[in-house]
C-alpha cells in the first residue's frame, strides 16, 4: 500500500451507533489531519496531530473523538451522531506542519448518519 | 472571515483550451503557502501545485501553472491543454507560517467539453 489510506470508504451508522474511521498513512509523515468536507461547505479542518500530539482541535463536538497511537495511524471514533454529520471525512499527512510541506490526502470516508 | 475566496462556482472549458481558475486570499502574515488541490467524483484530494509566499518565479506543474499576484493577493490556476480528466472540483488553499491549519476555499467546479 502507498500513500495514505482510509476505511472504511462508505459507513452508514445509526444515532445511537458506535463506529470509528482508521487512517493509514506510508509516506514517513509525522503529520496527520482529519477534514470534514460537507455539501455546499468548505473543506472544514477538525483535529492536527503531529509527532502523535494533538495540536489542534477546532472546536470539534465531542462525539468525535480523535486518536493517534503511532505516526502512521489516525482514528477518529464516533458516538451518537447526528444526521447533520453526514459528510465526506477526509485525513490528510504531511512531513512537518509548516507552511511550506503539502498535506496528502486519502480518498475519504463517505458516512451517512441516519 | 472567509480567508480563501474562489468566486466561480463552476466553468466550462473546450478541450484542448486553457483555462484559468480564480483565488484570492487574506492574510496579513509575511510567509505563507498556497496549494491548489484537485478533487475527482471518487473523493480523493490531489496535490496539483504549491506556491511559497517568498518565491519570484510562478510555480509551474507540467499543465498547470500557479499565476501568482502578491500585491493583489491572488493566486490563480491556469491550466493549460484541458483534458477530459480535468473535470474535477478545484480547491484553493493557504497555509501561514508555522500555523497547523490550512484553510480551503469552497472550490470550483471545471467541466471539460469534448
Amino acid at each position: 500500500e502507498t500513500g495514505v489510506t482510509q476505511t472504511p470508504r462508505h459507513l452508514v451508522m445509526g444515532m445511537t451507533n458506535k463506529k470509528s474511521l482508521k487512517c493509514e498513512q506510508h509516506l514517513g509523515h509525522n503529520a496527520m489531519y482529519w477534514y470534514k468536507q460537507s455539501a455546499k461547505k468548505p473543506l472544514e479542518l477538525m483535529f492536527v496531530y503531529s509527532l502523535e500530539e494533538r495540536v489542534e482541535n477546532n472546536s470539534v463536538p465531542s462525539r468525535f473523538s480523535p486518536e493517534c497511537p503511532n505516526s502512521s495511524h489516525l482514528f477518529l471514533h464516533l458516538h451518537t451522531l447526528q444526521p447533520e454529520d453526514s459528510a465526506l471525512y477526509l485525513c490528510a499527512s504531511s512531513s512537518g506542519t509548516s507552511g511550506y510541506n503539502e498535506q496528502f490526502f486519502g480518498p475519504g470516508t463517505r458516512l451517512t448518519v441516519l | 472571515a472567509q480567508k480563501i475566496t474562489q468566486t466561480q462556482p463552476g466553468m466550462f472549458v473546450q478541450e484542448k483550451e486553457a483555462v484559468t481558475l480564480d483565488c484570492t486570499y487574506d492574510t496579513s502574515d509575511q510567509s505563507y503557502g498556497l496549494f491548489w488541490y484537485k478533487q475527482p467524483s471518487s473523493g480523493e484530494m490531489i496535490f496539483l501545485i504549491y506556491q511559497g509566499s517568498y518565491d519570484e518565479q510562478n510555480a509551474t506543474e507540467g499543465r498547470y501553472s500557479l499565476n501568482f499576484q502578491k500585491a493583489r493577493k491572488s493566486a490563480n490556476l491556469v491550466i493549460s491543454a484541458s483534458q477530459l480528466g480535468d473535470s474535477a472540483m478545484y480547491f484553493c488553499a493557504m497555509r501561514e507560517g508555522p500555523n497547523n491549519d490550512m484553510r480551503f476555499g469552497a472550490g470550483t467546479r471545471l467541466t471539460v467539453k469534448p
